[in-house]
């Protein structure tokens, strides 16, 4: 149980475009989403916070404008990075909490995203 | 504010061999959690071990435990029996009381057949 799915694994997109980044949890309701951002051989960077139905909270340093996090439901959460830059290109990683063990964060497998 | 710190950037250890990985912390409040987390090559995150700060009894998984030092905030992992598969970036992590993980900077073990 508490299995979390990305999608998509590795997207491409050109400079300018904008591309989404689904995350769900599949057999739990999360109640709070995690989205992290991890360079090569470097450990992972919090982005935002997200609870559903609420605007997300952002990190320091992190656009808003950017990097749109929507919590529509309880079982999912989107990532949108808006304008992308070859600077975006990076390993996003998503993660869920849940009402019963809110201790942990249960991960996605991540999503590559190279801007060309 | 919460640090995290994992002073070992690499590690070796020989095949059936025990390592152990080090992790030191720094926070004012007296109850949370503590992680080991391992990212293999696929870099999906795998939880490896939790410790509850209100709990002295250190935590085990079968080949894996901890030496936690709550007084000298130190949250050692020892790997028993080290298997091929064992190989891996391991982070350090500790849970806030908003729920946000705070990390180390990892620790890349290399298993030596």
């Amino acid at each position: 149980g508490a299995v979390v799915s990305q999608h998509p694994s590795w997207v491409i997109c050109k400079s300018g475009t904008s591309v989404k980044i689904e995350c769900r949890s599949l057999d739990f309701q999360a109640t709070t989403m995690f989205w992290y951002r991890q360079f090569p051989k470097q450990s992972l960077m919090l982005m935002a916070t997200s609870n559903e139905g609420s605007k997300a909270t952002y990190e320091q340093g992190v656009e808003k404008d950017k990097f749109l996090i929507n919590h529509a439901s309880l079982t999912l959460s989107t990532l949108t990075v808006t304008s992308a830059h070859p600077e975006d290109s990076s390993f996003y990683i998503c993660s869920a909490t849940r009402l019963a063990a809110s201790y942990e964060q249960y991960f996605g497998p991540g999503t590559r995203l190279t801007v060309t | 504010a919460q640090t995290v710190t994992q002073s070992q950037p690499e590690m070796s250890v020989q095949e059936a061999e025990t390592v152990t990985l080090s992790c030191t912390y720094d926070t004012s409040e007296s109850d949370y959690y503590l992680f080991w987390y391992k990212q293999p090559p696929s870099r999906q995150m795998i939880l490896v071990i939790r410790q509850e700060a209100y709990k002295q009894q250190n935590a085990t998984e079968n080949r894996f435990s901890v030496n936690f030092q709550k007084a000298a905030k130190s949250f050692s992992l020892k790997i028993s029996d080290s298997q091929l598969g064992d190989a891996a970036m391991y982070f350090c992590a500790y849970r806030d009381s908003n729920y946000q993980l705070i990390w180390g900077a990892g620790t890349k073990l290399i298993i030596k057949p």
